[in-house]
C-alpha cells in the first residue's frame, strides 16, 4: 500500500526555466510534508516543508503547494540551475505521531540541462 | 555544526554474520530515526526514538533487527542473522521535535 506517490519518476528540465514535481497521498491522517533532496552516495538534504493548516510555503527558488482536498502537493523550482539535479523524494507524516514516522514516495529524478 | 554521522560508511558481510550500524545524532536532537532504502525507493521507516525509549518499532521487519539508545544520544542498530534480503543503506535522521528529519550519509550493507 503506497501511500505516499510520486507516479514521475524523471523529470528534463533546461537550465532557468521551472521545475515542477509532483506529489499524491492517500492518507487524509497526513498534516506535514516535506520534500528532500539526495544526491548519489549522499543522505537526503531537507529542502522545504509545509503544514496542512497552509496552501503554500516558499524559500527562496522553492515553493511548495499543498491541495488537501486533492491529496496532491508540488514543489516548484524558479529558476531551475544544473545543481539542481538529483533525485527528490516527498515524504508525510502526522502531527499525532509527534512527526515521528516519515512515509516517502519513491523519488522523481530530476535533470537540469544546461 | 557537525551533522548526523553514521559508522561505518560501507559494511560487507556473510549470511548468517551479526552486524551493528552506528549514528551519531546532531547535537541537541532528541528524536532519532532509522530508515533503510533499497535500490529505486524512497527511504523505508525502521524505528524512531524519543530520548532513550523507542517511541515507535512498527517498521521493523522481524525480531532479527534491534535498535538502541541507551543514553539518548548515540545509537545503534542490530541485524542478527543476516540475510541477503537485507542488503541496502540504512540511513539514520534526527530532529528536535516538531521539526524537519536531518539525515547522515548512511550505511551500505551488503550480505553474501
Amino acid at each position: 500500500d503506497q501511500q505516499v506517490k510520486q507516479n514521475s519518476p524523471s523529470l528534463s528540465v533546461q537550465e532557468g526555466r521551472i521545475s515542477i514535481l509532483n506529489c499524491d497521498y492517500t492518507n487524509s491522517m497526513f498534516d506535514y510534508f516535506l520534500w528532500y533532496k539526495k544526491y548519489p552516495a549522499e543522505g537526503p538534504t531537507f529542502l522545504i516543508s509545509i503544514s496542512s493548516i497552509k496552501d503554500k510555503n516558499e524559500d527562496g527558488r522553492f515553493t511548495v503547494f499543498l491541495n488537501k482536498s486533492a491529496k496532491h502537493l508540488s514543489l516548484h523550482i524558479v529558476p531551475s540551475q544544473p545543481g539542481d539535479s538529483a533525485v527528490y523524494f516527498c515524504a508525510a507524516t502526522q502531527s499525532g505521531t509527534s512527526y515521528g514516522k516519515l512515509t516517502f514516495g519513491q523519488g522523481t529524478i530530476l535533470t537540469v540541462h544546461p | 555544526g557537525a551533522g548526523v554521522s553514521q559508522t561505518p560508511s560501507n559494511k560487507v558481510t556473510e549470511k548468517g554474520k551479526y552486524v551493528e550500524l552506528r549514528c551519531d545524532p546532531i547535537s541537541g536532537h532528541t528524536a532519532l530515526y532509522w530508515y533503510r532504502q533499497s535500490l529505486g525507493q524512497g527511504p523505508e521507516f525502521l524505528i524512531y526514538f524519543q530520548g532513550t525509549g523507542a517511541a515507535d518499532d512498527s517498521g521493523l521487519p522481524n525480531d532479527r533487527f534491534f535498535a538502541v539508545r541507551p543514553e539518548g544520544s548515540v545509537s545503534t542498530l542490530k541485524i542478527q542473522r543476516t540475510e541477503r534480503g537485507d542488503s541496502a543503506v540504512y540511513l539514520c535522521a534526527s530532529s528536535l521535535t516538531p521539526g524537519p528529519q536531518y539525515f547522515g550519509p548512511g550505511t551500505r550493507l551488503t550480505v553474501t
